[in-house]
């Protein structure tokens, strides 16, 4: 298995533009989450969906932020309109057994807003 | 200028010497716990994990022990070698199988050649 697959690796995008990141969670993998990881705050979960719902998006920041999983093997992230504050690192991670065991991680997004 | 952002606590251990990464949860909840290993560039990686009911379990040259009394939770790392150097992050969630880990902020493990 190819394991949790993000694109792209790198996004540098100006102030106020859309940006769409990707992830191909594990293949039979029922659950897929969105993390944040910033110097400041460090790992922060966005969202989570199970087979394919969203279940909590209580730490999504603000109407800008939304994320969708139209099928069992992709999901988006999409900020719009992006702004400087939003440079992270982006995080999609996958897991089988309601997160026993932990999550698979991609190797992230590492988005600049500039 | 100043960058200002989380003080990750650091550790430098001698390569082939034994290492300990300490973590104090919050949440007397708990029930399940599980470390994550991150190395520059890469997203976190599982390492090992422990439910409530246990206080020790071993892996291969880690060792995860857990003192609910206190809320601590410790990485023991044999005989480290350089490949061991990454920041280590624990995890924790509460009732077994709930999906949501909250994280800690991480502990930064530096392995002296």
């Amino acid at each position: 298995d190819a394991g949790v697959i993000q694109s792209p690796r790198h996004e540098v995008t100006e102030m106020g533009q859309e940006v769409t990141l990707r992830c191909k969670p594990i293949s039979g993998h029922n659950s897929l989450f969105w993390y944040r990881q910033t110097m400041m705050r460090g790992l922060e979960l966005l969202i989570y969906f199970n087979n394919n719902v969203p279940i909590d998006d209580s730490g999504m920041p603000e109407d800008r932020f939304s994320a969708k999983m139209p099928n069992a093997s992709f999901s988006t992230l999409k900020i719009q309109p992006s702004e400087p504050r939003d440079s992270a690192v982006y995080f999609c991670a996958s897991s089988w057994r309601a997160g026993i065991g932990g999550y698979t991680f991609g190797s992230g997004t590492r988005l600049t807003v500039v | 200028g100043e960058s200002v952002g989380l003080h990750l606590p650091t550790l430098s251990v001698q390569e082939g010497d034994n290492s300990i990464i300490n973590c104090a949860y919050s949440n007397s909840a708990s029930d399940y716990f599980i470390w994550y290993k991150q190395e520059s560039g890469k997203g976190p990686q599982f390492i090992i994990d422990i439910r409530s009911n246990m206080d020790k379990r071993q892996g291969q040259r880690v060792t995860v022990l857990l003192n609910k009394t206190v809320k601590h939770l410790s990485l023991q790392i044999a005989a480290t070698q350089p490949g061991d150097s990454a920041v280590y992050f624990c995890a924790e969630t509460v009732n077994f199988g709930n999906e949501k880990l909250t994280f800690g902020t991480g502990t930064r493990l530096t392995i002296i050649p």
